[in-house]
């Protein structure tokens, strides 16, 4: 199947920091990629659709100057949690959309905010 | 009401048993239908798509009634390493074409 990487995989940081995740389409061109949230035992959280080449579409509650969201290529979206706090704490998930519409995750990356 | 629903189990079942999940949804252009499975703190991975003619991989069969809006999921055969969360996802047209929506997810567990 189609192969998505997510870097980094877990990130610690302090309170207040800026951390950036990448997520990459390696074998396809992905136009649509989305980012999701998951809690512990909580189902997945669509946050924010990205669109290459334009501004990202976020979710009710997703503060857009918090999480900042660059689709630069058609291979490459970047979430940026600025000033994070430990609510920001969790497993971030992105997938890219391939020309047949199927959603393909990459493999998270946890962050821990103290 | 969730525009997707699965029943959250959990499932625990004995090694060979057969296991069957159910998914409705509620948006009636809805385009297109996923399985996946996610393992603990892990991300989901696409087991299947789902076809209206229904679809069968190996152990695993998948059956769509549009009518009824209304997605299974059948595993024959259950192996230990079949225990994990299974995700009904049903993608939208027009607008939101590519967007999906999830179902909370149904948990299985596989004994030997």
């Amino acid at each position: 199947g189609a192969v998505v990487s997510q870097h980094p995989s877990w990130v610690i940081c302090k309170s207040g920091t800026s951390v950036k995740i990448e997520c990459r389409s390696l074998d396809f061109q992905a136009t649509t990629m989305f980012w999701y949230r998951q809690f512990p035992k909580q189902s997945l959280m669509l946050m924010a659709t990205s669109n290459e080449g334009s501004k990202a579409t976020y979710e009710q509650g997703v503060e857009k100057d918090k999480f900042l969201i660059n689709h630069a290529s058609l291979t490459l979206s970047t979430l940026t949690v600025t000033s994070a706090h430990p609510e920001d704490s969790s497993f971030y998930i992105c997938s890219a959309v391939s020309s047949t519409e199927t959603q393909y995750f990459g493999p998270g990356t946890r962050l821990l905010v103290l | 009401r969730k525009e997707v629903e699965q029943d959250p189990g959990p499932f625990n079942v004995p090694e060979g048993a057969t296991v069957a999940f159910n998914c409705t949804y509620s948006n009636s252009a809805s385009q297109s239908f996923f399985w996946y499975r996610q393992d603990c703190r892990k991300e989901p991975k696409l087991l299947m798509s789902v076809y209206s003619s229904g679809n069968e991989d190996g152990r695993f069969t998948a059956q769509l009634n549009r009518a009824s809006q209304y997605i299974s999921l059948l595993i024959r055969d259950s192996k230990l390493s079949d225990s994990a969360t299974y995700l009904c996802v049903v993608n939208f047209r027009g607008t939101n074409a590519g967007k999906s929506t999830f179902g909370d997810g149904t948990t299985l567990t596989v004994k030997p």
